[in-house]
Order: C-alpha cells, then sequence, then structure tokens
C-alpha cells in the first residue's frame, strides 16, 4: 500500500485557470509535505515544501496543510502551458526517507 | 544547485546478465537514494544511504543491491537483471542534516532495458 495518494491522476485546465492538485498520506508518522515537479523526459524537482498547519504562497503557487488529515493540496493560478508537468507529492515518515505518490499529470492547453 | 551525475543514459541488458548502475554527487550530501519510476508508479524507493559504508533497503530492494564507498558515490547493481526490471532509474542525494526535512537533488536518470 502507498504511503501517499494523490489525486487526480490527471487533470486539463485551460491557460489562465486554476489547477488544484490533492494528495494524502496514510501513515500517521508522516511529517513534512514535498511538492516536486517533473517536466516530460526531465528528473523531478522540488517545487515547494510545508511543515506547519496551514498555507504558503511563493508566486502563482500555494500550498494548504492540514496535518490533522494529513492532506495537502496545491493550487496554481494563472496556468501556463509551462506548467503543464507530472507533480509528486512526498512525504517523510519517522524512518526519515522521503516517500512518493504515483503522481498528477497536469495539462494547461493555450 | 546540487550535481548528481548519473551514468550511463542508456543501457540495454539482456536477461540474466549484471547490471551497474552509478552515480556521484560534488555537493558533499551524506544521504543518496535510488529510485525508480514507472508509469502509474510515482517513485519508488529502491535503496538508500546515509553515508559512506551504509546502505539501506527502501520499499522494492528485492533484485538489488547498493554500494556507497565514498560520500560521492552510490552505485545500484543488478547481479541478475530481469525484464520487470526495465525502467527508468534516478538516484538523488540530500543533506537533512538535525533536520529530517530536505531537499532531494535527482540526476537526470537512467533508461535501462532488460531483454
Amino acid at each position: 500500500q502507498q504511503k501517499v495518494q494523490q489525486s487526480p491522476e490527471s487533470l486539463i485546465v485551460p491557460e489562465g485557470g486554476m489547477a488544484s492538485l490533492n494528495c494524502t498520506s496514510s501513515d500517521r508518522n508522516v511529517d513534512y509535505f514535498w511538492w516536486y515537479r517533473q517536466h516530460s523526459g526531465k528528473s523531478p524537482k522540488m517545487l515547494m515544501s510545508i511543515f506547519s498547519n496551514g498555507e504558503k504562497e511563493e508566486g502563482r503557487f500555494t500550498v494548504h496543510l492540514n496535518k490533522a488529515s494529513l492532506h495537502t493540496s496545491l493550487h496554481i493560478r494563472d496556468s501556463q502551458p509551462s506548467d503543464s508537468a507530472l507533480y509528486l507529492c512526498a512525504a517523510y515518515s519517522n524512518y526519515n526517507v522521503l516517500y512518493f505518490g504515483s503522481g498528477t499529470k497536469l495539462t494547461v492547453e493555450p | 544547485e546540487a550535481a548528481v551525475t548519473q551514468s550511463p543514459r542508456n543501457k540495454v541488458a539482456v536477461t540474466g546478465g549484471k547490471v551497474t548502475l552509478s552515480c556521484n554527487q560534488t555537493n558533499n550530501h551524506n544521504n543518496m537514494y535510488w529510485y525508480r519510476q514507472d508509469t502509474g508508479h510515482g517513485l519508488r524507493l529502491i535503496h538508500y544511504s546515509y553515508g559512506a559504508g551504509s546502505t539501506e533497503k527502501g520499499d522494492i530492494p528485492d533484485g538489488y543491491k547498493a554500494s556507497r564507498p565514498s560520500q560521492e558515490n552510490f552505485s545500484l547493481i543488478l547481479e541478475l537483471a530481469t525484464p520487470s526490471q526495465t525502467s527508468v532509474y534516478f538516484c538523488a542525494s540530500g543533506d537533512a542534516g538535525t533536520s529530517s526535512a530536505e531537499t532531494l537533488y535527482f540526476g537526470s536518470g537512467t533508461r535501462l532495458t532488460v531483454l
């Protein structure tokens, strides 16, 4: 059973629209959440991290975290075609190892 | 940005053959990881290391060995390659320091095909 579950599997949004991606962990030992972005044919790169309850904003990207429900979400406003990528959610357990979800494939259509 | 170099970029192997994937990082990070990526599975952890001489099993270690002879180098070894090990393999490094919250820096990946 995967420790990190992401939804939806794929998402299509129009250019300029809002993309919302979800991630939940089934491991109560999870502490921190990360979002990585992977463009097609490239390696994953860290996008944002969140460790405390609440919201964190960086430019067009906003991350929410609810530690009680072990749920995090990533929101991309004013989506651009260059945002098209696989978005991977990751979480640390008390084994200090990072576990990744299966990802959400985002396509932003011009 | 941290530099992680993997070799080879592409590899075709025969069933039953031995395959070694190499990874080198130049940022003096303590932790190194091997993941494989398959469609629908995201990144799955195979082996990891906290420093030279140490290797630990991840979620899917069967059929793989790892070696960390130095701070900079971390290898993944497939002693008897099977077609089910056809995948894209990523190496990553990170330095958690005193915290478990570290950013991972990934290499460019190795595409392995086992025929």
